[in-house]
């Protein structure tokens, strides 16, 4: 399996414009999270999902950020207008099982800055 | 909720053995991690231990558990050039199905 995929890898764009950042997951893998990582911040996690829907969005920043998986192979983080504060790299996993019986498997990330 | 924390820098040199240690709050985290990340790349799974257990070896890593005071530690052994990294300790949130990571240790090699 080629792992998970994550589109684009970098991203630069302006204040106020709409960013979508992409995930493939591992095939056959149930559960998708999203995480963000800023220096001051450290690691958190957004929102994940099982089998496609989403379970814990706690950690969705703001009403600015949305994420979506409409199907097994493919989920979204959009953010909407985007900020400089947004500038991070945003990481998706995916495992097979429950976090707490399974480990997850990291995307290369997608660095975004917001000008 | 599930607090994970780590020292933020290690150095070592070369052939040395490194250890970096972590403490977790909940004691009910079934799983505990160590991730490696390396610059610009994600984050790499290095190795776990389950909760029953106290020690695991996996070639050059050990990882050492220790229940009752709620500490993890990562060992390299013979610690290359090609170790260095930023190191993150993860435990589940026993109650909420998430992993939660610490602020990861630099760890940094030097001749």
């Amino acid at each position: 399996d080629a792992g998970v995929i994550q589109s684009p890898r970098h991203e630069v764009t302006e204040m106020g414009q709409e960013v979508t950042l992409r995930c493939k997951p591992i095939s056959g893998h149930d559960y998708l999270f999203w995480y963000r990582q800023t220096m001051m911040r450290g690691l958190e996690l957004l929102i994940y999902f099982n089998n496609n829907v989403p379970i814990d969005d706690s950690g969705m920043p703001e009403d600015r950020f949305s994420a979506k998986m409409p199907n097994a192979s493919f989920s979204t983080l959009k953010i909407q207008p985007s900020e400089p504060r947004d500038s991070a790299v945003y990481f998706c996993a995916s495992s097979l099982r429950a976090v707490s019986t399974d480990t997850q498997y990291f995307g290369p990330g997608t660095r975004l800055t917001v000008l | 909720g599930e607090d994970v924390e780590q020292s933020l820098f290690l150095s070592v040199r070369e052939g040395d053995s490194s250890v970096i240690n972590c403490t977790y709050t909940d004691s009910s985290s079934t799983y505990l991690y160590w991730y490696k990340q390396e610059p610009g790349a994600g984050l790499q799974l290095l190795t776990y231990i389950f909760s029953n257990m106290d020690m695991k070896q996996d070639q050059r890593l050990t990882v050492l558990l220790n229940k009752k005071d709620k500490h993890l530690s990562l060992r390299i052994a013979d610690t290359q050039t090609g170790d260095s990294a930023i190191y993150f300790c993860a435990a589940v949130s026993g109650g909420y199905n998430k992993l939660i990571f610490g602020a990861g240790t630099r760890l940094a090699v030097h001749p």
